[in-house]
């Protein structure tokens, strides 16, 4: 199976901040790669697939970017409804692998 | 409104059998390829298993396969799991989801709010 690795596993940020999340694949998985938002108790909502492609509705300060093995999700400032935490997942291949997450905190 | 409904989750003993419903309505249910996703206690998320429109190909995560059945019934606009030889490591909240993308691409577009499963003696 690909495994997918995220970091950091934690993240402190400030309102306004531009944050940005790393996700390594074991392997290439050209831009087969999605991103997801989830607040406790609720569930994923999907923000960017194909690497960088924003979903409908998505706010424009989400962007993805990488292709192979490295993908970044960034966002370029935040906002008090972005601390949530962050899932990346390829699906290349049957056997789709999500990240371990990133949690966006409160500094 | 598009949406998917999960049900049918609940507390199972170890060994025990479970049978999961997702309805889904808003959209082409029977040209959408569907999955389901699990997320344990405090933990990240696993594919478990897809489907496609019509129920002809079906795939699982090595965690389930010969554990857990995907189905549908387009009829009904309705996704089934039927879980068997559950574990206490099945013990999760089970998200019914509609897959986007194409072929063998598929990302977790849609989802439902999930169903907890809890296996325990």
């Amino acid at each position: 199976d690909i495994q997918m690795t995220q970091s950091p596993s934690t993240l402190s940020a400030s309102v306004g901040d531009r944050v940005t999340i790393t996700c390594r694949a074991s392997q290439s998985i050209s831009s087969w790669l999605a991103w997801y938002q989830q607040k406790p108790g609720k569930a994923p909502n999907l923000l960017i697939y194909k690497a960088s492609s924003l979903d409908s509705g998505v706010p424009s300060r989400f962007s993805g970017s990488g292709s192979g093995t490295e993908f970044t999700l960034t966002i370029s400032s935040l906002q008090p409804d972005d601390f949530a935490t962050y899932y990346c997942q390829q699906y290349d291949s049957y056997s789709y692998t999500f990240g371990q997450g990133t949690k966006l905190e409160i500094k | 409104e598009v949406q998917l409904l999960e049900s049918g989750g609940g507390l199972v003993q170890p060994g025990g059998s479970l049978r999961l419903s997702c309805a889904a309505s808003g959209f082409t249910f029977s040209t959408s390829v569907m999955t389901w996703v699990r997320q344990a206690p405090g933990k990240g998320l696993e594919w478990l298993s897809l489907i496609s429109g019509t129920g002809g190909a079906t795939k699982y995560a090595d965690s389930v396969k010969g554990r857990y059945t995907i189905s549908r019934d387009n009829s009904k606009n309705t996704l089934y799991l039927e879980m068997n030889s559950l574990r206490a490591e099945d013990t999760a909240v089970y998200y019914c989801v509609k897959g986007g993308g194409q072929l063998s691409h598929w990302y977790f577009g849609l989802w439902g709010r999930g169903t907890l499963v809890t296996v325990s003696s």
